[in-house]
């Protein structure tokens, strides 16, 4: 079955640091989004990705974040400058076009930041 | 704000048993109901989801959809030890032609006895 691969699984880094995480999405989706899951907490919607642009962002993805889709296959989101409260588990995901729009989630990436 | 309540649990329910979880929304443009299941440190994983009034079932799950309440249900029949997970309600909003996307309820954790 098709899935969504992320990397790394876990990142430790320092406050302050650029951090990057990597997805691939499933080959024949069209729609690309960044969830991320505070320990214990709600997934938070970050942003949304179509047609190499993005399609619509929350306020939590402000200038310290950006996504890009440097090929025709790999989604990143990089964290410029990470703050400790950019600590979470960050879920890559992606969809075919249509009304359910039925998201397949990445298995994770969690990111700790000291 | 949009926002989707879940009680959090934890759902004890003898194995065997029917268990039932309960999801309210507040943006009454809704349009797509999701159920995912996450296992501790694990990835949301679809189980389901609904876009029309009433029941759809897909083997022991039931999904249950009332839009004049804003309401959507899950019943898990015949409950296994394996089924114990926290369970997510994601409800999609006002579609649009670059995706959507999902807000999140806080879960409720399920436990199966045996």
């Amino acid at each position: 079955e098709p899935e969504v691969t992320q990397t790394p699984s876990h990142q430790v880094t320092q406050m302050g640091q650029e951090v990057i995480l990597r997805c691939v999405p499933i080959s024949n989706h069209l729609y690309f989004y960044w969830y991320r899951q505070i320990l214990g907490q709600k997934v938070e919607f970050l942003v949304s990705f179509y047609n190499n642009e993005i399609s619509e962002k929350s306020e939590i993805f402000d200038d310290q974040f950006s996504v890009e889709r440097p090929d025709g296959s790999n989604f990143t989101l990089k964290i410029r400058s990470t703050k400790l409260e950019d600590s979470a588990m960050y879920f890559c995901a992606s969809s075919l076009q249509g009304r359910a729009n039925v998201l397949t989630f990445g298995a994770g990436s969690r990111l700790t930041v000291l | 704000q949009k926002e989707v309540e879940q009680n959090s649990g934890p759902l004890s329910v003898p194995e065997g048993a029917i268990a039932s979880l309960n999801c309210t929304y507040s943006d009454r443009g809704s349009q797509s109901f999701f159920w995912y299941r996450q296992y501790s440190g694990k990835s949301p994983e679809l189980i389901m989801f609904i876009y029309s009034n009433g029941d759809k079932e897909d083997g022991r799950f039931t999904a249950q959809l009332n839009k004049a309440s804003q309401y959507v249900s899950l019943l898990i029949r015949d409950s296994q030890p394996s089924d114990s997970a926290t369970y997510l309600c994601a409800v999609n909003g006002e579609i649009k032609a670059a995706g959507n996307k999902l807000t999140f309820g806080g879960g409720t954790r399920v436990l199966v006895k045996p």
